[in-house]
């Protein structure tokens, strides 16, 4: 049974600092990881989306990096600004072809003007 | 696209009524998916529907929960009785092609149950 963990559960840094999540999952068969964001309130956002075949993703200060063999992705956000506080989780299918995604708990950022 | 639209946005009822949740999914998806989030047990699929089909309802807690998809645009979840542990928020979501490629959330229904 795949499962998703979050390290750490919450994340306070000042402005400006780089910072990485970490996203770790027990069955390493995945066909693809998605990171999302998710404000106060609000839905999900999907931030960025890793196919198994590839190592990383990037969107403008976010990357995302995939190592299916250990079972782990981490999200690097650079020169962190409040606007980036909010939950961060990542998920991936529960089988290789299906929609079924399994969610870690998240990880909530407090970046400090 | 206005995305995936939920309604209601908030709902509070009273234990032993009926709840009935909408979805409207984004135009041309074929996957639309039912998550409720709550913080003891974070994000868990309810549901989910391909080409209007159910597919996997083996997150449906109970049989007080059923949910439909009567045509490519519209979606249901109901609870009927509800009970104050259903209090959650309930996110449909859709996404196009094979399951597992970008999806895409609605804002999520604030369900309270009294």
């Amino acid at each position: 049974k795949q499962e998703v963990t979050q390290i750490p559960a919450a994340l306070s840094v000042p402005e400006g600092e780089n910072l990485v999540l970490n996203c770790s999952f027990t069955d390493s068969a995945i066909y693809n990881l998605q990171w999302f964001r998710q404000d106060p309130g609000k839905g999900l956002t999907s931030l960025l989306l890793i196919q198994s075949s590839q190592r990383e993703q990037t969107s403008g200060r976010l990357n995302a990096s995939l190592d299916k063999s250990s079972g782990r992705s981490t999200l690097y956000i650079a020169a962190s600004q409040p606007g980036d506080s909010a939950t961060y989780l990542c998920a991936v299918p529960g089988s290789s072809n299906t929609g079924k995604l399994i969610f870690g708990q998240g990880t909530t950022l407090q970046v400090k003007p | 696209d206005a995305g995936v639209i939920q309604s209601p946005r908030h709902e509070v009822t009273e234990m032993g009524q009926e709840v009935t949740l909408r979805c409207k999914p984004i135009s041309g998806h074929d996957y639309l998916f039912w998550y409720r989030q709550t913080m003891m047990r974070g994000l868990e699929l309810l549901i989910y529907f391909n080409n209007n089909v159910p597919i996997d309802d083996s997150g449906m807690p109970e049989d007080r929960f059923s949910a439909k998809m009567p045509n490519a645009s519209f979606s249901t979840l109901k609870i009927q009785p509800s009970e104050p542990r259903d209090s959650a928020v309930y996110f449909c979501a859709s996404s196009y092609g094979r399951g597992g490629d970008t999806i895409y959330f609605g804002e999520g229904s604030w369900l309270t149950v009294v």
